[in-house]
């Protein structure tokens, strides 16, 4: 089947050390969101994606899409403690299949 | 709004038990997720449900059944729970394609 593949599984920083995760598909996306679960929680939503080549910033976090819309990243600048959680990518390969996972990047930041 | 709310929060089942699990949504929604967690496996879709009286089959379908008889609420059973069952499973609903993802809190279950 089609997959969202996603690196690093896990990351460990220093507050204030930026941090990257990046998410890959073999083949093209209609659109890819990104969420974030807190530690105990539920993901959250937070932003999508849909053009090629697509930039969107929220504070420190900026998310990007490939030009060939089959990869994109989120990075986060002086990462805090605040942003602790597992980060997850999710693809929609056509318009009415379900979103697919990646399997999350979990950050860690030491304070 | 209560957005959705997902029954029970914890359960523990011995293997061969059957429960189900509840997802209500009151945002009327048409498409509605069961996802299971596992460390390191992310969310992988179990089923899903794009309008009232449909369903499908997800990623990792085997040992569950679902049905969607109203538009907010989406049921997940299990007939004879196994130990490789035991996760968290959250629920989830969106509007249209393209939407995001509302999740619910999540179920815990250990099957023994």
């Amino acid at each position: 089947g089609q997959q969202v593949m996603q690196i690093p599984q896990y990351q460990h920083v220093q507050e204030g050390e930026d941090f990257t995760t990046y998410c890959n598909s073999s083949t093209t996306l209609s659109n890819i969101q990104w969420y974030k679960q807190r530690p105990g929680g539920h993901p959250v939503f937070l932003i999508q994606l849909v053009k090629s080549g697509e930039v969107k910033k929220q504070k420190r976090l900026t998310f990007q899409f490939g030009e060939a819309k089959k990869n994109s990243s989120l990075h986060i600048t002086a990462t805090q403690t605040t942003d602790v959680g597992t980060y997850f990518c999710a693809g929609q390969f056509s318009g009415n299949t379900p979103l697919v996972f990646g399997k999350g990047t979990r950050l860690s930041v030491i304070a | 709004n209560a957005g959705v709310t997902q029954t029970p929060k914890f359960r523990v089942l011995k293997t061969g038990q059957s429960m189900t699990l509840l997802c209500a949504q009151d945002m009327n929604h048409e498409y509605m997720y069961w996802y299971r967690q596992d460390p390191g496996m992310g969310l992988r879709l179990i089923h899903y449900s794009v309008g009232e009286g449909t369903t499908a089959k997800g990623e990792v379908p085997d040992g569950y059944n679902v049905s969607r008889l109203k538009k907010q609420n989406f049921l997940l059973g299990l007939e004879s729970a196994a130990p490789s069952q035991t996760s968290v499973y959250f629920c989830a609903s969106y509007s249209q394609i393209g939407s995001p993802l509302h999740f619910g809190n999540g179920t815990r279950l250990t099957v023994t």
